[in-house]
């Protein structure tokens, strides 16, 4: 039943760890993004993927990797975690242009 | 730049009275805005959205409010309940072609019993 479905919801791993987090979207929507969101609440896009094709890619740091296998799938790959890439990390999809995000629950990442 | 604001971070109404959440923004280009509401440990939900044709938008309970010649906009829950307790974030987009929705910083709602 879920619309956006991002695994795992926490991940607690080690610095110079790589990490990857999953994204589904069951909606139909064409395009899927992903966001972060830091320990003040604010939420800045990263990725966003229109029907496989990437569309929007912020000023992120080269070790994220987001891959987009088909339309219903967004994932991201982080290599060599650092303390700072800690927060929680929101996938969300959508028609194209002006309409609503659907966003996942998030996935809550620790690094010690 | 480019900034979506909001007036107070916190926002405290006792159970039955009505809540405004305000929020400003600074693209005058902007057209097309949407309410979050977000619970703890939960991603953020869509509430209501308006497009920049439209100063007023009604839906349960609540409405928003967009005025363009201050680039203002607010959201009015009517007869506010503990279940709205939460955080809540204004969001635009600019051009229809545009991916790319900008959030505010958000206005937590606290509901006394």
């Amino acid at each position: 039943d879920t619309a956006v479905s991002q695994t795992p919801k926490y991940l607690v791993t080690q610095m110079g760890n790589d990490k990857s987090i999953k994204c589904e979207q069951n909606l139909g929507h064409d395009t899927m993004y992903w966001y972060k969101q830091d320990s003040k609440k604010f939420l800045k896009i990263m990725f966003s993927y229109n029907n496989k094709e990437l569309i929007i890619n912020e000023t992120v740091p080269n070790r994220f990797s987001p891959k987009s296998p088909d339309k219903a799938h967004l994932n991201l790959h982080i290599n060599s975690l650092e303390l700072g890439d800690s927060a929680v990390y929101f996938c969300a999809s959508s028609q194209p242009g002006d309409q609503p995000q659907h966003f996942g629950d998030g996935t809550r990442l620790s690094i010690l | 730049g480019e900034s979506v604001g909001l007036h107070l971070p916190t926002l405290s109404v006792q159970e039955g009275d009505n809540s405004i959440i305000n929020c400003a923004y600074s693209n005058s280009a902007s057209d097309y805005f949407i309410w979050y509401k977000q619970e703890s440990g939960k991603g953020p939900q869509f509430i209501i959205d308006i497009r920049s044709n439209m100063d007023k938008r009604q839906g349960q309970r609540v409405t928003v409010l967009l005025n363009k010649t201050v680039k203002h906009l607010s959201l009015q829950i009517a007869a506010t309940q503990p279940g709205d307790s939460a955080v809540y974030f204004c969001a635009n987009m600019t051009g229809a072609g545009s991916y790319q929705l900008t959030f505010g910083k958000g206005t937590k709602l606290s509901v006394i019993p």
